[in-house]
């Protein structure tokens, strides 16, 4: 089925560990986006990349990094979690024509 | 940075219509957005307007733009149980990677 796949859906982590969240999209869009959603704040942009090659940071990007590795994957990694980074974070792709296809959603919690 | 304000609850008795509302703060914004969020899922495209129009109806949904007053609606008639989920508004600007900002979402208890 086409869309968007996100792992793992499910991640338990300590505080200080690291881990990178998986997204990959089949739908040949160029643009990929990082989301955390956390209650009473909607959706806030974490990275995006606008093309394959390009990343750029969004509106709270701290303590998170990228790779657009080509242009099904876009990753995001977590080098060193923090219990603020308890949530849960969606992958999205889009073209502008076409509005935006989410994946599933990863649920972290950082203890 | 760009805001867009929605309330956080709605209680409707099934087959009324639902009508939820969101302002946002850019006017340079393109396309405008509602995506439903059912509990434990992603968020799903409902329905989408741009800007240069007022109104857009598809099924049981109708979106109405006001550009003057940054406002922008989903009517959903005849609301039924399955349309109990959370419910976003999202605007999108050209240039930039077609970021999308989103609302603090709605969320819709349809009662019986």
């Amino acid at each position: 089925n086409a869309g968007v796949t996100q792992t793992p859906k499910f991640q338990v982590l300590k505080t200080g560990q690291s881990m990178t969240l998986q997204c990959a999209q089949d739908m040949n869009h160029n643009s990929m986006y990082w989301y955390r959603q956390d209650p009473g704040m909607g959706l806030r942009l974490i990275y995006y990349s606008a093309s394959e090659g390009t990343t750029d940071k969004g509106e709270v990007p701290n303590g998170y990094n990228v790779s657009r590795l080509n242009k099904r994957e876009f990753s995001l990694r977590l080098e060193s979690a923090a219990p603020s980074q308890t949530s849960v974070y969606f992958c999205a792709s889009s073209e502008p024509t076409d509005g935006y296809t989410f994946g599933s959603g990863t649920r972290l919690t950082v203890v | 940075g760009e805001d867009v304000e929605q309330s956080l609850f709605l209680s409707v008795r099934e087959g009324d219509s639902s009508v939820i509302n969101c302002t946002y703060t850019d006017s340079s914004s393109t396309y405008l957005y509602w995506y439903k969020q059912e509990p434990g899922a992603g968020l799903q495209l409902l329905t989408y307007i741009f800007s240069n129009m007022d109104m857009k109806q598809d099924q049981r949904l109708t979106v109405l733009l006001n550009k003057k007053d940054k406002h922008l609606s989903l009517r959903i008639a005849d609301t039924q149980t399955g349309d109990s989920a959370i419910y976003f508004c999202a605007e999108s600007f050209t240039g930039g990677g077609n970021k999308l900002t989103f609302g603090t979402g709605t969320q819709l208890k349809v009662e019986l």
